[in-house]
């Protein structure tokens, strides 16, 4: 148990439609990432948070927002879903930043049907 | 962009046979992490090495950063089942967007 906790485990849901996941990160670590992986794809880094704010931005879409919260907890939302945006998804936390371990979620696995 | 590179992305080894895969990057890194995702599982991190020529064993597993900080390498000895997994490599990549920057994986297959 890496002590990462993500909400929820499965969702299964339309194209158009929009859904939020939800990670709650260590004790003590500042920064949540989110990342999506496809079949083939690899781990894609999405963005980074530290301490409320916005720190690094990778492949996201216009369609993917993210936000963290006072008490840490960070959430992604996901609008407009299409075919393509079934993946699972994990959050990560770590200490500080980039050059820290990462800690991984057990993952939210979407599907849009 | 700046990225690390693991190629093959599969491989199938005989239980009981050595297993390495490397990881390599065109720029010199300041650490790089090792990671393992079993199948169905989520990434775990393994290892980080961030001196040059920096050696680190894990029972048999044997992990190794380059002289020039620009590549890794994985070595497992008399591979086990219990090895099959996805093994990702990751470095950070300073600046203004900085962020760890995951290699693809290799995807480990085990016959027993």
């Amino acid at each position: 148990d890496s002590g990462v906790t993500q909400t929820p485990k499965h969702l299964i849901t339309a194209t158009g439609q929009r859904v939020t996941l939800r990670c709650s990160p260590r004790s003590g670590d500042l920064s949540v990432y989110w990342y999506q992986q496809s079949l083939d794809q690899g781990l894609q880094f999405l963005i980074q948070y530290y301490n409320g704010e916005e720190r690094a931005k990778g492949n996201i879409l216009e369609r993917f927002s993210a936000q963290q919260f006072p008490d840490l907890h960070s959430e992604l939302n996901l609008s407009s879903l299409e075919l393509g945006d079934s993946a699972l998804y994990f959050c990560a936390s770590s200490v500080q930043g980039a050059l820290d371990t990462q800690y991984f979620g057990p993952g939210t696995r979407l599907t849009v049907l | 962009g700046q990225q690390v590179m693991q190629i093959p992305q599969y491989q199938h080894v005989q239980e009981g046979e050595d297993f390495t895969t490397y990881c390599n990057s065109s720029t010199t890194l300041s650490n790089i992490q090792w990671y393992k995702q079993r199948p169905g599982g989520h990434p775990v991190f393994l290892i980080q090495l961030v001196k040059s020529g920096e050696v680190k064993k894990q029972k048999r597993l044997t992990f190794q950063f380059g002289e020039a900080k620009k590549n890794s390498s994985l070595h497992i000895t008399a591979t086990q089942t219990t090895d099959v997994g996805t093994y990702f490599c990751a470095a950070p990549y300073t600046g203004a967007n900085s962020k760890l920057t995951f290699g693809k994986g290799i995807t480990l297959s085990v016959r027993p």
